[in-house]
């Protein structure tokens, strides 16, 4: 069965960087688009980035554009988030996601922006 | 951007009833290629969001079948035949018609 396990979240000062990954297995991970949604506490769910089969289509959100960096390595199943520059609004549960329709969700890495 | 717009915000519901959410988006969902990508997706409380809908009305591998979609061009419904304490949580309609995608705020479905 398809699994998304995402890591690398913690605790960052503003202006701070941190770097997400998740690992998929349980598919053919080259053969999907994969994407990045947050959800900051309480609140609903935000779309942050999604990555074609092979990296050469990105799209970003325009609140993390210019900031965020989505990168993939197809011979490791692996999904990345790089985030520079991060603000306390960036606080949130970050999901890894399957293709750019999330049929299937990992359970999510927490990212709290605070001095 | 699509705004998608859910209502009602809060939903009781009374055990073995029927519930029924509604997605309005701000513009026409159907894509080039003939498809209407929207999507539902279920939050039980402390759980990561799941997929129940796909393409306006197919349902996800093992979702059962008290969950539906219906709806055409910018406006949409999800169902639930008969609700059960299980389906407690909130539900999402999301579209992937336009980039980028973009959800609704949400509903919160709870037991009266």
């Amino acid at each position: 069965q398809v699994q998304l396990m995402e890591s690398g979240g913690g605790l960052v000062k503003p202006g701070g960087s941190l770097r997400l990954s998740c690992t998929a297995s349980g598919f053919s991970f080259s053969d999907y688009y994969m994407s990045w949604v947050r959800q900051a506490p309480g609140k609903g769910l935000e779309w942050v980035s999604s990555i074609s089969f092979s990296g050469n289509t990105i799209y970003y959100a325009d609140s993390v554009r210019g900031r965020f960096t989505i990168s993939r390595d197809n011979t490791k199943n692996s999904l990345f988030l790089q985030m520079n520059s991060l603000r306390a609004e960036d606080t949130a549960l970050y999901y890894c996601a399957k293709n750019e329709h999330f049929d299937n969700w990992g359970q999510g890495a927490l990212v709290t922006v605070s001095s | 951007d699509v705004v998608m717009t859910q209502s009602p915000l809060s939903l009781p519901v009374t055990l073995g009833q029927p519930a029924s959410i509604s997605c309005r988006s701000s513009q026409s969902l159907v894509y080039s290629d003939g498809d209407t990508y929207l999507n539902w997706f279920q939050q039980r409380p402390g759980q990561s969001p799941r997929r129940l809908i796909y393409k306006v009305s197919n349902r996800d591998s093992g979702v059962p079948e008290r969950f539906s979609g219906s709806g055409s061009d910018t406006d949409f419904t999800l169902k639930i035949s008969r609700v059960e304490a299980e389906d407690v949580g909130v539900y999402y309609c999301m579209q992937g018609t336009h980039w980028p995608p973009t959800f609704g705020g949400g509903t919160k479905v709870e037991i009266k």
